[in-house]
């Protein structure tokens, strides 16, 4: 199973952009890396995955190492309510099925 | 909104009870799994149903067991209430999709905002 490393918790001003960084070494190479985030008292939500080359949606952006041993998500401009727990996941793969499982998580507060 | 429904959204049992949780997935989802996440954790991986059966389990005893039913709802049925299982438990629905030499793609999350149990 692949193993993930993110910081504890990381801090931010508002509107400044936000690097929160992963380590998965022991990512396959088909796996993909998939971020989520979960706000305040709410289920997690999706952010952006990706499996190689950087990708880019409405929330964020993600650029993934060239050996893919590591991952950033990309808050351009944080906002307050960007403040949630991300999780960097790459899946679980068991018997041919792919399932998330999460880790701890980095807290991101953003401060007014 | 994730069109992801769980209830009831808080509930209180006492050591030794049983207890049912539902959760209506999104439509046209075909895959539900179920997490449990203690204050301050991430959420853990109990199961997940695909298509009525179960497809993977996380490190959780069988007296955690689920069900899927034919519109793809699903129950997480806990016996034996023991205090740790207080926790937040999660639902969410996806569209797994079969891929060709790579198995059974879970596909994006959809999260319901969870049923909160206490158990003393």
């Amino acid at each position: 199973d692949a193993k993930t490393t993110q910081p504890n918790s990381m801090e931010s001003n508002e509107e400044e952009p936000v690097h929160l960084p992963c380590n998965h070494s022991t990512i396959s190479g088909t796996d993909y890396i998939h971020w989520y985030r979960q706000l305040p008292s709410q289920g997690p939500e999706y952010v952006i995955h990706g499996l190689t080359s950087n990708v880019n949606n409405r929330m964020a952006s993600l650029a993934i190492a060239e050996d893919r041993k590591s991952s950033t998500l990309i808050l351009h401009r944080a906002t307050l309510r960007d403040a949630a727990v991300y999780y960097c996941i790459p899946p679980d793969v068991q018997g041919g099925s792919e399932k998330l499982v999460f880790g701890k998580g980095t807290k991101l507060t953003v401060n007014p | 909104e994730t069109g992801v429904t769980q209830s009831p959204t808080h509930l209180i049992k006492t050591r030794g009870q049983q207890v049912t949780l539902r959760c209506s997935s999104q439509s046209g989802h075909n895959t539900v799994s179920w997490y449990q996440q203690a204050l301050g954790q991430g959420p853990q991986f109990i199961f997940q149903y695909y298509r009525e059966e179960e497809n993977g389990r996380g490190n959780f005893p069988p007296r955690f067991s689920g069900l899927q039913f034919p519109n793809y709802s699903s129950e997480l049925n806990v016996n034996a209430l023991e205090l740790d299982d207080s926790a937040l438990y999660l639902c969410a629905s996806s569209l797994a999709v079969g891929l060709a030499g790579y198995g059974l793609n879970t596909g994006e999350l959809f999260f319901g905002e969870g049923s909160r149990l206490t158990v003393l």
